[in-house]
């Protein structure tokens, strides 16, 4: 049963870097024929795809975060991390890692609250 | 990219059959059969219930069913159930290597 668990800051100032990581067990994102995701939702509010990332390191990203995104894995760790860059109040929210088929999610870590505040 | 529409709420009572539509453009729900589906309860991870349009995932109920006509996807539940009122979210796929969201149905079980 693969398992994915979100790991970081909650607590992120204005202007500053949220930086998450997601660890895979029970799998190899090495295996390949999946893609590795980020998803966020505001408080109280809708799902937000953020971006996803092959094993071979291959990104895509959402064109609205694209500027200040960066996803990236280590297969040596069986982790894929998210950095995003310049965060504001709107940054403010629960973010999932998840591991994807053909555009679909079917496994989902816990989500994290990240909270951009002074 | 804008979101997909979904109706903010739906109810039904025990035993009826509800459906949740999901209205996109022909850039993304009218182009691809990629349309997926997640019930999420409050305060948890949302759960995969439909992909590829109808398909469903290992474990999921025979009740949940998808659909999808031109550019809007539904999704059906019937034999309603207390356990599935939650929240409901349809994904599709965008093209150029992207996904949207729909905004999210809220489902009560009167």
């Amino acid at each position: 049963q693969v398992q994915l668990q979100e790991s970081g800051p909650g607590l992120v100032k204005p202007s500053q870097t949220l930086s998450l990581t997601c660890t895979v067990s029970g799998g190899s994102i090495s295996s390949g024929g999946y893609y590795w995701s980020w998803i966020r939702q505001h408080p109280g509010k809708g799902l937000e795809w953020i971006g996803y990332i092959f094993y071979s390191g291959d990104t895509y990203y959402n064109p609205s975060l694209k500027s200040r995104l960066t996803i990236s894995v280590d297969t040596s760790k069986n982790q894929f991390s998210l950095k995003l860059t310049s965060v504001t109040a709107a940054d403010t929210a629960v973010y999932y890692c998840t591991r994807g088929g053909t555009y679909f999610f079917d496994y989902w870590g816990q989500g994290a609250l990240v909270t951009v505040s002074s | 990219q804008s979101a997909l529409t979904q109706p903010a709420s739906v109810s039904g009572s025990p035993g009826q059959s509800i459906t949740i539509s999901c209205t996109g453009t022909s850039s993304d729900v009218g182009s691809y059969n990629l349309v997926s589906w997640y019930q999420q309860h409050p305060g948890k991870a949302p759960k995969l219930m439909i992909y590829e349009v109808h398909k469903r995932p290992s474990g999921v109920s025979d009740r949940f069913s998808g659909s999808k006509s031109d550019n809007t996807a539904s999704l059906t539940i019937s034999g309603l159930q207390a356990e599935d009122e939650a929240d409901y979210y349809c994904c599709s796929y965008a093209g150029s290597n992207t996904l949207v969201f729909g905004g999210g149905t809220k489902l009560t079980v009167l």
